[in-house]
């Protein structure tokens, strides 16, 4: 079975500074999809940033990028330019790729709760 | 465009009372889940629709949980009788497909049970 871990319960980094959050996973496929979920106070669940497993190539999203590194299955998100808006709980997920299966399955990682200090 | 969703927002009520949870997907979406989200077991699916019809009800915790999709914009997740345990955030989301497209989270139901 697939596993997600985010072994920082809660970080924090000063406004305009830059902040990694950490997500490793496990897993014997070779085709997959990673995603960062951000949960701010007001509990909706936002998609951050998406990456696919065949893809060499980081993801980007404005001020969020991520270091993908599949061989070590590690998947960190970096945050630049921090802002008091980026303080929420970030969820690391994995999703299998392909037909058949239970590749609709999102395993989430058990956050990390990023404070954004003034 | 309008997102997922769910409604209440949040439900107290008593042990043993029936609690229905009540979601729309984006207009479009074939997919639709439903998750229970708590501190000590973090986010769970419990039930995967596609095209109305469960595909996996596998995480649903006992046969107190039932969730039906009577169409394409309405599905709606029960607990009879309701359980202190049950107590948790419930998120509704929805998809295109499943297979490489994300999931949309509405801003989930908090659940409280006395």
């Amino acid at each position: 079975a697939q596993t997600v871990t985010q072994s920082q319960p809660e970080m924090s980094v000063q406004e305009a500074e830059t902040v990694t959050l950490s997500c490793t996973y496990d897993t014997s496929e070779s085709d997959y999809y990673l995603f960062w979920y951000k949960q701010p106070p007001s509990r909706q669940m936002i998609l951050v940033i998406r990456q696919e497993a065949y893809k060499q190539q980081n993801a980007t999203e404005n001020r969020f990028s991520v270091n993908f590194q599949k061989a070590a299955k590690s998947f960190s998100l970096k945050i630049s330019d921090s802002q008091l808006g980026d303080a929420a709980m970030y969820f690391c997920a994995y999703r299998r790729m392909g037909s058949g299966g239970s590749n609709y399955k999102l395993t989430f990682g058990k956050g990390t709760l990023l404070t954004v200090n003034p | 465009d309008a997102g997922v969703i769910q409604s209440p927002r949040h439900e107290v009520t008593e042990m043993g009372q029936e609690v229905t949870l009540r979601c729309k997907p984006i207009s479009g979406h074939n997919s639709l889940f439903w998750y229970r989200q708590t501190m000590m077991r973090g986010l769970e699916l419990l039930i995967y629709f596609n095209n109305n019809v469960p595909i996996d009800d596998s995480g649903m915790p006992e046969d107190r949980f039932s969730a039906k999709m009577p169409n394409a914009s309405f599905s709606t997740l029960k607990i009879q009788p309701s359980e202190p345990r049950d107590s948790a955030v419930y998120f509704c989301a929805s998809s295109f497909g499943w297979s490489n497209q994300p999931q949309h989270f509405g801003d989930g139901t908090r659940l409280s049970i006395l």
